[in-house]
């Protein structure tokens, strides 16, 4: 069965720096998401993307987050000059035309020092 | 703006006993999703219930949705220990998902 991708599986930085989280959404699937998840909290939107631009963003995806379909296949996440708060689990997920059912991929743990 | 509540958030349990996890969201909505989640895993999609008075069963669980409370229930019957993990509601709302806080069941033998 199709899934979600996501690299790397955990990825340490320090504080300031940019990193950049990569997913590969199921392949004939149209809408695409950004979620995280703090450790121990709920899961939080970040952003949707459709037909190449943003379609809803949340207001923690403020200046320093950004998103790109780069090709026709990843979905990335870029962080601007990371804070310690952005250390959390960042879920992608994705969800063809027609359907509800969102799709999520393994995660990337980002862990910022 | 969307809230969603789960109750209990802490649920501790023998096997073999039933209970239910409640999911309460304060705007209108028709779409409900159930996840579990394993310590450091991805969510895995439990159950989709997309109109009023939607019950769906798979093994012992089974949600349902009554959409003019606002409120959806996941049942677990007769639990066993690989039950255990994290199960989150998340309610629909325009071109996202709005998670509730989890519940963390652990099943006891």
């Amino acid at each position: 069965e199709p899934e979600v991708t996501q690299t790397p599986s955990h990825q340490v930085t320090q504080m300031g720096q940019e990193v950049i989280l990569r997913c590969v959404p199921i392949s004939n699937h149209l809408y695409f998401y950004w979620y995280r998840q703090i450790l121990g909290q709920k899961v939080e939107f970040l952003v949707s993307f459709y037909n190449n631009e943003i379609s809803e963003k949340s207001e923690i995806f403020d200046d320093q987050f950004s998103v790109e379909r780069p090709d026709g296949s990843n979905f990335t996440l870029k962080i601007r000059s990371t804070k310690l708060e952005d250390s959390a689990m960042y879920f992608c997920a994705s969800t063809p035309k027609g359907t509800v059912k969102q799709f999520f991929g393994p995660g990337t743990r980002l862990t910022v020092l | 703006e969307l809230k969603v509540e789960q109750n209990p958030l802490f649920l501790s349990m023998q096997e073999g006993k039933n209970y239910t996890i409640y999911c309460n969201y304060s705007t209108t909505s028709d779409r409900l999703y159930w996840y579990r989640q394993d310590p450091g895993k991805s969510l895995e999609s439990l159950f989709v219930l997309l109109s009023n008075g939607a019950v769906k069963q798979e093994g012992r669980l089974m949600a349902s949705l009554d959409t003019k409370a606002r409120l959806s229930t996941l049942h677990i019957t007769a639990a066993v220990h690989d039950l255990s993990a994290t199960y989150f509601c998340a309610v629909e709302y325009g071109n996202k998902l709005v998670f509730g806080a989890g519940t963390i069941l652990r099943v006891k033998s």
